[in-house]
């Protein structure tokens, strides 16, 4: 069965230094999402990404934030200078369609010291 | 603002019972809502989707409702067993129609043998 991946499983940073979180959505999706969920928090949409280009932001991401789809496979989020209170789990998501469920992958735990 | 409801406290059941599980929301009218599963530090698991327009949704052990008067969503769980035991999330389209998902704060269920 087709399923979202995500790397690393768990990265650690230094605070001011600048990660990638890597995703491999499923083959035929067309939407790509990434959503955050600090420890013990609710799961926080924080993009969303079609046909090229970022559909809809919430307030979390601000400019220390981007997404790109380099190639035909990934989707990537840099966060350019972390923060502390960017630790939090990572999830990228896909889906088929608008208004169609979303697959998620099993998250990147960021942890920044 | 768009708020969802969702009970705080564990539910703790039987083997073998129905657990009920009851989502709430304000403030919106949302075309869809879903229902996913969540281990501990792990990423959300689609279970079903209903859309305002359907009532009822089944698939296998699994039933939930969508009152779009009461703003209510309650989803089942029939026969219940211990592997059942997760967090439950209820998420909501977002306003803007990119498919943008608000997530409860989730149902912790508990099935003892």
């Amino acid at each position: 069965e087709p399923e979202v991946t995500q790397t690393p499983s768990h990265q650690v940073t230094q605070m001011g230094q600048e990660v990638i979180l890597r995703c491999v959505p499923i083959s035929n999706h067309l939407y790509f999402y990434w959503y955050r969920q600090i420890l013990g928090q609710k799961v926080e949409f924080l993009v969303s990404f079609y046909n090229n280009e970022i559909s809809e932001k919430s307030e979390i991401f601000d400019d220390q934030f981007s997404v790109e789809r380099p190639d035909g496979s990934n989707f990537t989020l840099k966060i350019r200078s972390t923060k502390l209170e960017d630790s939090a789990m990572y999830f990228c998501a896909s889906s088929v369609g608008l208004r169609n469920e979303q697959y998620f992958g099993p998250g990147t735990r960021l942890t920044v010291t | 603002s768009q708020k969802i409801e969702q009970n705080s406290e564990a539910l703790n059941i039987q083997e073998g019972k129905t657990a009920t599980l009851t989502c709430n929301y304000t403030n919106y009218s949302p075309a869809y809502l879903q229902w996913y599963r969540q281990d501990p530090g792990r990423g959300p698991v689609f279970l079903l989707l209903i859309r305002e327009n359907e009532k009822e949704k089944r698939k296998e052990r699994l039933k939930v409702t969508f009152d779009t008067t009461l703003k209510q969503s309650l989803f089942h769980i029939t026969a219940s067993q211990p592997a059942d035991s997760a967090t439950y999330l209820c998420a909501l389209e977002g306003t803007g129609g990119y498919n943008k998902l608000i997530f409860g704060a989730g149902t912790r269920l508990a099935v003892h043998p």
